[in-house]
């Protein structure tokens, strides 16, 4: 099974800052990953498919790049509607498996 | 607009049996694979199974396979998940999810069922 490591599990930030959160596979993946957005008590939302293509409705801070076993989301610019919780996803092969989730706390 | 209401999930007794459904409305349900997702409590998210468009093709979570049987109905728009033998860990928060836009991704979602699994 394909393993994917988030960091960091948790993280402090203002409004307007950039955040950056980081999801290693244990092997290769090619572009195959997505990133979801959760908030407390409701289910996840697709911001990001093939590592970089932004899913339609989906604000153009959000960002996605890399390709093989390292990947990043990046939010510029953190609204308040921001604060949740990411998980990465890869569709490589089955089964399918999510990161551990990154926490994005207002300091 | 896409709609998902998963139903069935309640209390149950380990080693007993449960089983979810999910309908779905808003795109052409029997174009495209449904998954069936779980979050335990406080947890993260974890892919239980997939049935893709033919009925016919499913992958399981290993730690469900023997116990769990996905099926689709295209004429009900509705997929299932009958879940046997249940036991304490599979506790959670049941989503299920097509596969619209990218093989594999979950772009729409249902508000989930919750299924405890308690003595």
């Amino acid at each position: 099974d394909i393993q994917l490591t988030q960091s960091p599990s948790f993280l402090s930030a203002s409004v307007g800052d950039t955040v950056t959160i980081t999801c290693r596979a244990s092997q290769g993946i090619s572009i195959y990953l997505a990133w979801y957005q959760q908030k407390p008590g409701k289910a996840p939302n697709l911001l990001i498919y093939t590592a970089s293509t932004l899913q339609s409705g989906v604000p153009s801070r959000f960002s996605g790049s890399g390709s093989g076993t390292d990947f990043t989301l990046t939010i510029s610019s953190l609204q308040p509607e921001d604060f949740a919780t990411y998980y990465c996803q890869q569709r490589h092969s089955y089964p399918l498996t999510f990161g551990g989730g990154t926490k994005v706390e207002i300091k | 607009q896409v709609q998902l209401v998963e139903s069935g999930g309640g209390v149950v007794q380990p080693e007993r049996s449960l089983r979810l459904s999910c309908a779905a409305s808003g795109f052409s349900f029997s174009t495209y694979a449904m998954h069936w997702v779980r979050q335990a409590p406080g947890k993260g998210l974890e892919w239980v199974a997939v049935i893709w468009s033919d009925a016919n093709t499913k992958f399981y979570l290993d730690s469900v396979k023997g116990r769990f049987t996905i099926s689709r109905d295209n004429s009900k728009n509705t997929v299932y998940l009958q879940m046997n033998s249940l036991r304490a860990e599979d506790t959670a928060v049941y989503y299920c999810a097509p596969s619209v836009v990218d093989p594999s991704v979950f772009d729409y979602w249902g508000q989930g069922t919750l299924v405890t699994v308690s003595s």
